[in-house]
Protein backbone atom coordinates (compact mmCIF):
# COMPACT_ATOMS: atom_id res chain seq x y z
CA UNK A 1 0.00 0.00 0.00
CA UNK A 2 1.04 3.96 -0.70
CA UNK A 3 2.49 5.56 1.95
CA UNK A 4 2.41 8.61 -0.45
CA UNK A 5 0.20 10.74 -1.65
CA UNK A 6 0.93 13.59 -4.53
CA UNK A 7 -1.11 15.72 -6.55
CA UNK A 8 -1.43 13.66 -10.09
CA UNK A 9 -0.57 16.56 -12.68
CA UNK A 10 1.52 19.84 -12.07
CA UNK A 11 3.10 22.11 -14.52
CA UNK A 12 6.12 25.00 -14.40
CA UNK A 13 7.27 27.77 -17.01
CA UNK A 14 10.75 26.81 -18.47
CA UNK A 15 13.40 28.28 -16.36
CA UNK A 16 11.19 28.43 -13.31
CA UNK A 17 11.42 26.61 -10.43
CA UNK A 18 9.28 23.64 -10.03
CA UNK A 19 7.81 22.73 -6.74
CA UNK A 20 6.40 19.09 -6.37
CA UNK A 21 4.75 18.45 -3.09
CA UNK A 22 4.08 15.18 -1.03
CA UNK A 23 2.21 14.03 1.70
CA UNK A 24 3.67 10.89 3.88
CA UNK A 25 2.02 11.56 7.39
CA UNK A 26 2.16 7.56 8.30
CA UNK A 27 6.18 7.92 7.64
CA UNK A 28 7.94 5.95 10.74
CA UNK A 29 11.36 7.33 11.74
CA UNK A 30 13.81 5.49 10.29
CA UNK A 31 11.91 5.09 6.96
CA UNK A 32 13.60 7.81 4.19
CA UNK A 33 12.10 9.92 1.59
CA UNK A 34 13.15 9.26 -1.72
CA UNK A 35 12.51 10.76 -4.95
CA UNK A 36 12.53 9.18 -8.20
CA UNK A 37 11.38 10.17 -11.65
CA UNK A 38 10.60 8.36 -14.69
CA UNK A 39 10.49 9.67 -18.43
CA UNK A 40 8.12 7.66 -20.85
CA UNK A 41 9.14 4.21 -21.61
CA UNK A 42 12.43 4.20 -19.32
CA UNK A 43 13.02 2.82 -16.18
CA UNK A 44 12.67 4.98 -12.69
CA UNK A 45 15.76 7.37 -12.43
CA UNK A 46 17.22 8.54 -8.95
CA UNK A 47 17.09 12.13 -7.87
CA UNK A 48 17.79 12.53 -4.20
CA UNK A 49 16.54 11.13 -0.53
CA UNK A 50 16.49 12.51 2.73
CA UNK A 51 15.44 11.30 6.42
CA UNK A 52 15.06 14.60 8.28
CA UNK A 53 17.19 17.09 7.23
CA UNK A 54 17.02 19.29 3.68
CA UNK A 55 19.04 17.67 0.98
CA UNK A 56 20.80 19.33 -2.25
CA UNK A 57 22.53 17.81 -5.17
CA UNK A 58 23.23 18.75 -8.81
CA UNK A 59 19.51 17.91 -9.15
CA UNK A 60 16.99 19.13 -7.19
CA UNK A 61 16.56 19.56 -3.25
CA UNK A 62 14.86 18.16 -1.15
CA UNK A 63 12.62 19.98 2.04
CA UNK A 64 11.30 17.84 4.66
CA UNK A 65 9.10 19.45 7.50
CA UNK A 66 10.05 19.32 11.01
CA UNK A 67 7.48 16.60 11.89
CA UNK A 68 8.45 14.55 9.04
CA UNK A 69 4.65 14.34 7.59
CA UNK A 70 5.29 16.11 4.07
CA UNK A 71 7.93 17.04 1.72
CA UNK A 72 8.59 19.18 -1.36
CA UNK A 73 10.95 18.80 -4.17
CA UNK A 74 12.35 21.81 -5.75
CA UNK A 75 13.96 21.64 -9.18
CA UNK A 76 15.51 25.02 -9.11
CA UNK A 77 15.26 25.97 -13.20
CA UNK A 78 13.02 23.73 -14.80
CA UNK A 79 14.03 22.29 -18.09
CA UNK A 80 12.24 21.02 -20.85
CA UNK A 81 13.83 17.77 -20.32
CA UNK A 82 12.27 17.51 -16.85
CA UNK A 83 9.04 16.59 -17.99
CA UNK A 84 8.09 13.12 -16.65
CA UNK A 85 6.56 11.56 -14.09
CA UNK A 86 7.82 12.25 -10.20
CA UNK A 87 7.52 9.76 -7.68
CA UNK A 88 7.90 10.55 -4.34
CA UNK A 89 8.37 7.46 -2.27
CA UNK A 90 9.27 6.22 1.13
CA UNK A 91 11.68 3.57 1.86
CA UNK A 92 10.76 0.67 4.20
CA UNK A 93 13.73 -1.87 6.02
CA UNK A 94 12.98 -5.89 5.03
CA UNK A 95 15.64 -8.26 5.68
CA UNK A 96 18.78 -7.01 5.40
CA UNK A 97 17.83 -4.28 2.91
CA UNK A 98 14.97 -1.73 1.76
CA UNK A 99 12.33 -1.64 -0.53
CA UNK A 100 10.55 1.11 -2.06
CA UNK A 101 6.78 1.63 -1.71
CA UNK A 102 6.24 4.22 -4.66
CA UNK A 103 2.62 6.29 -5.10
CA UNK A 104 1.37 7.06 -8.51
CA UNK A 105 3.67 10.19 -8.82
CA UNK A 106 3.31 13.48 -10.36
CA UNK A 107 3.27 14.20 -13.81
CA UNK A 108 5.17 17.96 -14.43
CA UNK A 109 4.82 19.15 -17.73
CA UNK A 110 7.33 21.82 -18.17
CA UNK A 111 6.01 24.66 -20.76
CA UNK A 112 8.60 26.16 -22.93
CA UNK B 1 29.51 -0.24 -17.51
CA UNK B 2 25.74 0.05 -19.25
CA UNK B 3 23.91 0.30 -15.66
CA UNK B 4 21.06 -1.83 -14.90
CA UNK B 5 20.75 -4.18 -18.84
CA UNK B 6 17.06 -6.11 -18.83
CA UNK B 7 16.06 -8.26 -22.24
CA UNK B 8 13.64 -8.53 -23.83
CA UNK B 9 13.04 -4.92 -24.03
CA UNK B 10 9.12 -6.15 -25.01
CA UNK B 11 7.73 -9.49 -25.13
CA UNK B 12 4.27 -10.19 -26.65
CA UNK B 13 2.75 -13.65 -25.82
CA UNK B 14 -0.38 -15.57 -25.96
CA UNK B 15 -2.45 -16.76 -22.62
CA UNK B 16 -1.15 -19.72 -20.96
CA UNK B 17 2.26 -19.71 -22.25
CA UNK B 18 5.46 -19.51 -20.04
CA UNK B 19 7.86 -16.58 -20.34
CA UNK B 20 11.60 -15.96 -18.99
CA UNK B 21 12.86 -12.35 -18.39
CA UNK B 22 16.54 -11.63 -17.94
CA UNK B 23 17.85 -9.08 -15.98
CA UNK B 24 21.89 -8.06 -15.85
CA UNK B 25 22.98 -5.69 -12.86
CA UNK B 26 25.36 -2.92 -12.43
CA UNK B 27 28.82 -5.22 -11.90
CA UNK B 28 29.89 -4.48 -8.50
CA UNK B 29 25.94 -4.60 -6.91
CA UNK B 30 25.23 -7.60 -4.73
CA UNK B 31 21.50 -6.57 -4.35
CA UNK B 32 18.84 -6.97 -7.27
CA UNK B 33 15.25 -6.22 -6.73
CA UNK B 34 12.01 -7.04 -9.32
CA UNK B 35 9.44 -4.66 -9.51
CA UNK B 36 6.46 -4.62 -11.21
CA UNK B 37 4.50 -1.68 -13.07
CA UNK B 38 1.14 -1.39 -14.68
CA UNK B 39 -0.33 1.24 -16.49
CA UNK B 40 -0.85 4.51 -15.06
CA UNK B 41 0.68 3.17 -11.64
CA UNK B 42 3.97 3.49 -9.83
CA UNK B 43 6.31 0.57 -9.44
CA UNK B 44 4.95 -1.96 -7.43
CA UNK B 45 7.88 -4.55 -5.61
CA UNK B 46 7.94 -7.88 -6.07
CA UNK B 47 11.03 -9.69 -4.61
CA UNK B 48 14.84 -9.41 -3.59
CA UNK B 49 18.12 -11.03 -3.59
CA UNK B 50 21.32 -10.23 -2.01
CA UNK B 51 23.85 -12.17 -3.84
CA UNK B 52 22.24 -15.67 -4.94
CA UNK B 53 19.89 -15.84 -1.62
CA UNK B 54 15.92 -14.28 -2.04
CA UNK B 55 15.37 -12.72 0.83
CA UNK B 56 12.13 -11.24 0.62
CA UNK B 57 9.04 -12.00 -1.87
CA UNK B 58 6.15 -9.89 -1.87
CA UNK B 59 2.32 -11.11 -1.21
CA UNK B 60 1.75 -10.21 -5.29
CA UNK B 61 4.20 -12.76 -6.66
CA UNK B 62 2.12 -15.94 -6.87
CA UNK B 63 2.78 -19.35 -7.33
CA UNK B 64 3.14 -18.78 -10.66
CA UNK B 65 6.17 -16.41 -10.81
CA UNK B 66 9.45 -17.51 -10.04
CA UNK B 67 12.61 -15.51 -9.81
CA UNK B 68 16.28 -16.70 -9.88
CA UNK B 69 19.75 -15.62 -9.09
CA UNK B 70 21.97 -18.44 -9.24
CA UNK B 71 25.50 -17.33 -8.74
CA UNK B 72 24.87 -13.71 -7.57
CA UNK B 73 24.97 -12.22 -10.97
CA UNK B 74 22.22 -12.05 -13.85
CA UNK B 75 18.31 -13.06 -12.57
CA UNK B 76 15.58 -14.19 -13.99
CA UNK B 77 11.58 -14.24 -13.77
CA UNK B 78 9.64 -16.60 -15.21
CA UNK B 79 6.20 -16.49 -15.49
CA UNK B 80 3.98 -19.48 -15.78
CA UNK B 81 0.73 -20.15 -17.50
CA UNK B 82 0.56 -16.16 -18.60
CA UNK B 83 -3.01 -14.62 -17.59
CA UNK B 84 -3.85 -11.26 -19.42
CA UNK B 85 -3.42 -9.71 -15.82
CA UNK B 86 0.29 -10.58 -16.12
CA UNK B 87 0.36 -7.51 -18.82
CA UNK B 88 2.82 -5.21 -16.96
CA UNK B 89 6.00 -3.80 -17.32
CA UNK B 90 8.17 -5.58 -15.55
CA UNK B 91 11.41 -3.78 -14.02
CA UNK B 92 14.40 -4.89 -12.50
CA UNK B 93 16.89 -2.70 -10.01
CA UNK B 94 20.21 -3.11 -8.44
CA UNK B 95 21.95 -1.52 -5.18
CA UNK B 96 25.34 -1.96 -3.33
CA UNK B 97 25.62 -2.63 0.45
CA UNK B 98 28.82 -0.66 0.22
CA UNK B 99 30.02 3.30 -0.01
CA UNK B 100 27.88 6.10 0.46
CA UNK B 101 25.36 5.31 -2.43
CA UNK B 102 22.88 2.84 -1.57
CA UNK B 103 20.13 4.15 -4.34
CA UNK B 104 18.41 1.57 -6.30
CA UNK B 105 19.37 1.73 -10.19
CA UNK B 106 16.72 0.60 -12.33
CA UNK B 107 16.95 -0.89 -16.20
CA UNK B 108 14.58 0.04 -18.77
CA UNK B 109 11.99 -2.54 -18.10
CA UNK B 110 10.44 -5.38 -19.92
CA UNK B 111 7.10 -4.67 -21.20
CA UNK B 112 5.05 -8.06 -21.19
CA UNK B 113 1.71 -8.10 -22.92
CA UNK B 114 -0.58 -11.69 -22.95
CA UNK B 115 -3.62 -11.44 -26.00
Amino acid sequence: DAKTTQPPSMDCAEGRAANLPCNHSTISGNEYVYWYRQIHSQGPQYIIHGLKNNETNEMASLIITEDRKSSTLILPHATLRDTAVYYCIVRVPMDSSYKLIFGSGTRLLVRP
Amino acid sequence: DTGVSQNPRHKITKRGQNVTFRCDPISEHNRLYWYRQTLGQGPEFLTYFQNEAQLEKSRLLSDRFSAERPKGSFSTLEIQRTEQGDSAMYLCASSWTGGRSTEAFFGQGTRLTVV
